[in-house]
């Protein structure tokens, strides 16, 4: 069943380690999408991909980073986690809508750093 | 001022009633309009998009478009307790095609 993933679903780290956060999705999307959600609060753009290769920075990149090498995997790393990055990471990938797009959303890491 | 705003609730509405879900967006140029449903502890899922004004119904929703008054809404009829969720508006922005979001609005079904 087509799908996409992401791991782990919840993680407890301590601040100033570096953590991968995992995605993949078995669609055969293109565009790939990390989104940041709190609690009541906005979605926000974090990364974006094209396709493999293509990486774009979103409103909140400055503290992480992402990579495409295949078309199906789109990690997230953080350097040096710190207590403000806990929030729930979305991984999202899309697929066309007329010339719009449908984006389809994995389970989500909740993230806690102590 | 938020980009695209939306009453957080919660909305309590008894089962049957009719939903109303507003939306209101700031960039003029927004082209697209989006409704994702996310239930508590899970993902978001598309369920309605609207790109011209007027209203597009399907099945229990319609989603409605004024671009004049710069608002879109949800209506969900006969609503059920399987509703209950936070109702998610997005836009698509023109100048760099990425979606903008509100913060939702969750929905309560009252049995």
């Amino acid at each position: 069943e087509a799908d996409i993933y992401q791991t782990p679903r919840y993680l407890v780290i301590g601040t100033g380690k570096k953590i991968t956060l995992e995605c993949s999705q078995t669609m055969g999307h293109d565009k790939m999408y990390w989104y940041q959600q709190d609690p009541g609060m906005e979605l926000h753009l974090i990364h974006y991909s094209y396709g493999v290769n293509s990486t774009e920075k979103g409103d909140l990149s400055s503290e992480s980073t992402v990579s495409r090498i295949r078309t199906e995997h789109f990690p997230l790393t953080l350097e040096s986690a710190r207590p403000s990055h806990t929030s729930q990471y979305l991984c999202a990938s899309s697929e066309p809508l007329g010339d719009r797009e449908k984006l389809f959303f994995g389970s989500g890491t909740q993230l806690s750093v102590l | 001022q938020k980009e695209v705003e939306q009453n957080s609730g919660p909305l309590s509405v008894p089962e049957g009633a009719i939903a109303s879900l507003n939306c209101t967006y700031s960039d003029r140029g927004s082209q697209s309009f989006f409704w994702y449903r996310q239930y508590s502890g899970k993902s978001p899922e598309l369920i309605m998009f609207i790109y011209s004004n007027g209203d597009k119904e399907d099945g229990r929703f319609t989603a409605q478009l004024n671009k004049a008054s710069q608002y879109v809404s949800l209506l969900i009829r006969d609503s059920q307790p399987s509703d209950s969720a936070t109702y998610l508006c997005a836009v698509n922005v023109l100048s760099n095609y990425q979606l903008i979001w509100g913060a939702g609005t969750k929905l309560i079904i009252k049995p």
